[in-house]
């Protein structure tokens, strides 16, 4: 069973819209949890951790349920340049391996 | 303040050759992290330095791996021989901090071709 699993998308999302998506992961013992952007052809760069109370940064919301082991985000008013594919990521307390899902590839529509 | 750094940014080579990646990590970051991304899949961790001490190379795929960090500053990455199924963009991270929650900054990755 893969340690974190995404629907890979596409998510087609017209302009303004919200787009909304989670992750699961396998391990109980995960403790920290990040979303990470990544552009075609680049390096991930972190968007934002994930905090056990849920947390936002502008547009973006993420949550976190332990009990179900998912985690998820949303955007709100897209804009063209959210287009990227978001990574789950998690972390087991204790170790810095980053186990990561395949990404959810987002497509803003004008 | 200049990020991750990784050289060469794309390879090409045959297979039983041998290729060798380096990074330079953010100056000041005692931890070093090299990660593969293989057409298709997820990026996966292949190991984790402290300073010049492995400190987890449990991502290690074989022993045709090596990794180094003398002197505790840049890192290179030898694949000796390469096969086929090495083909894929070796990405290169560092953290100052060794706790889980520390964000770790990747560099921009070396794009390799097993032919």
């Amino acid at each position: 069973r893969k340690e974190v699993e995404q629907d890979p998308g596409p998510f087609n999302v017209p302009e303004g819209a919200t787009v909304a998506f989670n992750c699961t992961y396998s391990n109980s013992a995960s403790q920290s949890f990040f979303w990470y952007r990544q552009d075609c052809r680049k390096e991930p760069k972190l968007l934002m951790s994930v905090y056990s109370s849920g947390n936002e940064d502008g547009r973006f919301t993420a949550q976190l349920n332990r009990a179900s082991q998912y985690i998820s985000l949303l955007i709100r008013d897209s804009k063209l340049s959210d287009s990227a594919t978001y990574l789950c990521v998690v972390s087991v307390y204790g170790n810095n391996r980053l186990a990561f899902g395949k990404g959810n590839q987002v497509v803003v529509i004008p | 303040e200049a990020g991750v750094t990784q050289f060469p940014s794309h390879s090409v080579i045959e297979k039983g050759q041998t290729v060798t990646l380096r990074c330079d990590p953010i100056s000041g970051h005692d931890n070093l992290y090299w990660y593969r991304r293989v057409m298709g899949k997820e990026i996966k961790f292949l190991l984790h330095f402290v300073k010049e001490s492995k400190q987890d190379e449990s991502g290690m795929p074989n022993n045709r791996f090596l990794a180094e960090r003398t002197g505790g500053t840049y890192s290179t990455l030898k694949v000796q021989p390469a096969e086929l199924e090495d083909s894929g963009v070796y990405f290169c991270a560092s953290s100052l901090r060794t706790e889980s929650t520390d964000t770790q900054y990747f560099g921009p990755g070396t794009r390799l071709t097993v032919l």
